[in-house]
């Protein structure tokens, strides 16, 4: 049974520019999640999507975004990209029951480097 | 104020070791604790999950939650080499879009 995959593993890319970042979770979770994790802090919340709706939205400027298609798949998209930017991107895979979310199966995540 | 306090270490201890790792946390309404590990250039796995106060044992690790004091603390007896890694608390309500996690504790278990 695979976890939760996500592409690419490393991303090097020039100030100003886009990027996406993409994530396929464990077969039968509903949720993704989207967490930012830069050298030496814990993951801070960037989104969440269930059953492809936003459900939550962290403290990210309007240049992240992000989306859930119909296989529950997942896409985060960061537009004019900063120094800043720079990070170990994870995607959180959840099996919600009943409203409740049990924990997250994090992919290994996408470093993203901007220079 | 953070949601989560960690300290970040880095903690080092010698091979069958006792470790103690903390976390304190500031909202009351936190509900949901766990303990993930994280290995260099990995992503975060999930070790333990506690709903209320108490202790919850899970071969060599005990988690432990104190509400009263919004403390959390995980244990790893016997520690190993294998053990080295950032070990991160999160928390958070079980019906919440988002869980809040610590900045990490650096743990080398040396042979």
């Amino acid at each position: 049974d695979a976890g939760v995959t996500q592409s690419p593993t490393h991303l090097i890319k020039t100030r100003g520019q886009h990027v996406t970042l993409r994530c396929s979770p464990i077969s039968g979770h509903k949720s993704v999640s989207w967490y930012q994790q830069v050298l030496g802090q814990g993951p801070q919340f960037i989104f969440q999507y269930y059953e492809k709706e936003e459900r939550g939205r962290g403290n990210f400027p309007d240049r992240f975004s992000a989306r859930q298609f119909p296989n529950y798949s997942s896409e985060l998209n960061v537009n004019a990209l900063l120094l800043g930017d720079s990070a170990l991107y994870l995607c959180a895979s959840s099996l919600i029951l009943q409203g409740r979310n049990y924990g997250y199966t994090f992919g290994s995540g996408t470093r993203l480097t901007v220079v | 104020q953070k949601e989560v306090e960690q300290d970040p270490g880095p903690l080092s201890v010698p091979e069958g070791a006792i470790v103690s790792l903390n976390c304190t946390y500031s909202n009351s309404a936190f509900q949901y604790f766990m303990w993930y590990r994280q290995y260099s250039r990995k992503g975060p796995e999930l070790l333990m999950y506690t709903y209320s106060s108490g202790n919850k044992e899970d071969g060599r690790f005990t988690a432990q939650v104190d509400k009263s004091s919004k403390y959390i603390s995980l244990f790893i007896r016997d520690s190993q080499p294998s053990d080295s890694a950032t070990y991160l608390c999160a928390m958070g309500l079980i019906t919440g879009n988002q869980f809040y996690f610590g900045t990490g504790t650096s743990l080398t278990v040396i042979p």
